[in-house]
């Protein structure tokens, strides 16, 4: 166990819908990112966030959005979801404690959205 | 910008032999460099890591690779696998002066056989 938690763990939904994805860091943690992963193009980083603030953006559409809240715990929103957003979505926790800038970050269990 | 090659997708290797899994990276500056395992339905845990110092990184399950500069490669070694190894690796970079996000490589699918 990563202590990283991630809401839902499976999410069925239509084409043009809008889905939100749960994060809770482990405790401690100030950063959360965002990935994406799909048989066709890998593991991709989305977003990170560190104490409230968007620190990084990597491969992240228009269409998606994240934030991280006052208690840590992070959202992202999936909007006019396409079949091609269909994948798996994980969030990863960092801790500065950990020796300082080492990358060494913690997993949780993914989000599988599947789009119809 | 840093990329990451693995460049065999499947190693299906049988129970006890040894197991050598590639990767390299291109990257013009120091790097921090990963390797990482992905257990069917469950998310990545780390392997090893280097950061600096002695090339040669053990990790966690028997788990060993080396840093060669020269060659920029980082290969993931383990001299007797067990069928509890069957997994997805996958190796990553980082660059110690950015904001820590990883740059994954393509992912090797590792099968122990019986």
């Amino acid at each position: 166990d990563s202590g990283v938690t991630q809401t839902p763990k499976h999410l069925i939904t239509a084409t043009g819908q809008r889905v939100t994805l749960r994060c809770s860091p482990r405790s401690g943690d100030l950063s959360v990112y965002w990935y994406q992963q799909s048989l066709d193009q890998g593991l991709q980083f989305l977003i990170q966030y560190y104490n409230g603030e968007e620190r990084a953006k990597g491969n992240i559409l228009e269409r998606f959005s994240a934030q991280q809240f006052p208690d840590l715990h992070s959202e992202l929103n999936l909007s006019s979801l396409e079949l091609g957003d269909s994948a798996l979505y994980f969030c990863a926790s960092s801790s500065p404690r950990a020796g300082g800038n080492t990358g060494e970050l913690f997993f949780g269990e993914g989000s599988r959205l599947t789009v119809l | 910008a840093q990329s990451v090659t693995q460049l065999d997708s499947q190693v299906p290797v049988f129970e006890e032999a040894p197991v050598e899994l590639r990767c390299n990276y291109s990257s013009s500056v120091s790097v921090y460099l990963f390797w990482y395992v992905q257990y069917p339905n469950q998310g990545l845990q780390l392997l090893l890591k280097y950061l600096s110092g002695s090339t040669l990184v053990k990790g966690i399950n028997g788990f060993e690779a080396e840093f060669n500069k020269s060659q920029t490669s980082f290969h993931l070694r383990k001299p007797s696998v067990h069928i509890s190894d069957t997994a997805e690796y996958f190796c990553a970079v980082s660059d110690p002066g950015s904001a820590r996000q990883l740059t994954f490589g393509s992912g090797t699918q590792l099968t122990v056989l019986p």
